[in-house]
């Protein structure tokens, strides 16, 4: 079937340090991949996707590349800011017409 | 666009009561989603529609909810009668649903507390 995983949460970061969260998928065939961002209080919202193979997405300084040969679309930021503080998923929608998975989702917390 | 919009943003209730959340998705849009989020299970998708059509219900937990799409710009999710297990944020969500490049528009969410 398919699924995500994240890495376990919550992460903590001191402001301007590198961000990483790893996100790898079982999936049929070659799904588009997505992270998604949870503020507090608000809904998700779309950060960046990717939709094949060696495609990187990006945003807001947030970057992830699909990698095929791992299954993998880790998450990177060169910088985090106190505004990124969030959770974020990961999610894949395959290909054959079955629904979006999220992934259980990564608390990321910056301190000033 | 306004994006997804759901009603009401917050609901407190006592168990027993029926409870309706509502769902006005993207204009366009041609399919909507229902989760709910808590925290001990996460993002759990409760039920899809696709043209007003439900196409997967399995998520729903039981008899007590139920979903409607009378048509392409309004969705409920009722809750009769409502437990405090059910206490969750319940989120809309809606998309285009064209090939692998669907990508899924998510509302604010119904925070609801049963008591």
């Amino acid at each position: 079937g398919n699924s995500v995983t994240q890495m376990e949460g919550p992460v903590t970061l001191s402001e301007e340090a590198f961000l990483t969260i790893n996100c790898t998928y079982t999936a049929t065939g070659y799904p588009s991949l997505f992270w998604y961002v949870q503020y507090p209080g608000e809904g998700l919202q779309l950060l960046l996707k990717a939709t094949k193979a060696d495609d990187k997405g990006s945003n807001k300084g947030f970057e992830a590349t699909y990698r095929k040969e791992t299954t993998s679309f880790h998450l990177e930021k060169g910088s985090v800011q106190v505004s990124d503080s969030a959770v974020y998923f990961c999610a894949l929608r395959p290909r054959d017409g079955q629904n979006f998975v999220f992934g259980p989702g990564t608390r990321l917390s910056v301190l000033p | 666009d306004a994006g997804v919009i759901q009603s009401p943003r917050h609901e407190v209730t006592e168990m027993g009561q029926e409870v309706t959340l509502r769902c006005k998705p993207i204009s366009g849009h041609n399919s909507l989603f229902w989760y709910r989020q808590t925290m001990m299970r996460g993002l759990e998708l409760l039920i899809y529609f696709n043209n007003n059509v439900p196409i997967d219900d399995s998520g729903m937990p039981e008899d007590r909810f139920s979903a409607k799409m009378p048509n392409a710009s309004f969705s409920t999710l009722k809750i009769q009668p409502s437990e405090p297990r059910d206490s969750a944020v319940y989120f809309c969500a809606s998309s285009f649903r064209e090939g692998s490049q669907e990508t899924q528009y998510f509302g604010p969410g119904t925070r609801l507390l049963v008591l």
